[in-house]
């Protein structure tokens, strides 16, 4: 394991679709992050899971997303009736808690809502 | 709540020459402080963190931050700049009693040949 892997690596949807992305961690590290970065802005924290507990949901985080890890492993991120603002670069993150502070990144999904 | 501030954009160096990066913090409490770089379209790639201790950190590819909590800074250095290290640059902070990492908006370091 080399590393925390998205997929898919670019989704271009239409206004109104749904979408889903699947983050896979460091396969021993308990904690997941999701994070939204747009164009000229540093990440901004969505939401976190420890093991298959969501722990902390940002007010970013609107009814149309949703999150899961059901099995402490993997995790999915839903959008819903998705909207041309929802284009961001979503990141994953995990990491080991408490031995470690901070965060390993996946390369990103860049969603393109058209 | 945490905040974290990149004052500068834009930073441009000549390779060879030392860099800056400059970054300052607000938390309630001790900070746990991160800098990040980004290459175009991929993930944040970890350099170097301060937990506690020493307050120069060393990191990853000649990195050194040095944590100045009078000045609430974490300004990122390297005494000799690369070409290859133009990417963009973010800084984060966390409390150590939250799980919300902030980042700052990032800086742009192009280093020019």
């Amino acid at each position: 394991d080399t590393g925390v892997s998205q997929d898919p690596r670019h989704k271009i949807t239409k206004r109104g679709q749904n979408v889903t992305f699947r983050c896979d961690p460091i396969s021993e590290h308990n904690r997941l992050y999701w994070y939204r970065q747009t164009l000229g802005q540093g990440p901004e924290f969505l939401t976190y899971f420890q093991n298959e507990a969501q722990l902390e949901k940002s007010r970013l985080l609107s009814d149309r997303f949703s999150a899961e890890r059901p099995k402490g492993s993997f995790s999915t991120l839903e959008i819903q009736r998705t909207e041309q603002g929802d284009s961001a670069m979503y990141l994953c993150a995990s990491s080991l808690f408490p031995e470690n502070y901070g965060y390993t990144f996946g390369s990103g999904t860049r969603l393109t809502v058209v | 709540a945490q905040s974290v501030a990149q004052p500068e954009d834009q930073v441009n160096v000549a390779e060879g020459n030392p860099l800056t990066v400059k970054c300052t913090y607000s938390v309630s409490g001790n900070p746990y402080l991160f800098w990040y770089v980004q290459y175009p379209n991929r993930g944040l790639q970890f350099l170097l963190k301060y937990i506690t201790g020493d307050n120069l950190v060393k990191g990853s590819y000649g990195f050194e931050a040095e944590f100045n909590k009078s000045q609430t800074s974490f300004h990122l250095k390297k005494p000799s700049a690369l070409v290859s290290d133009s990417a963009l640059y973010f800084c984060a902070v966390r409390e150590r009693n939250n799980n919300d990492m902030r980042f700052g908006a990032g800086t742009r370091l192009t280093v020019k040949p």
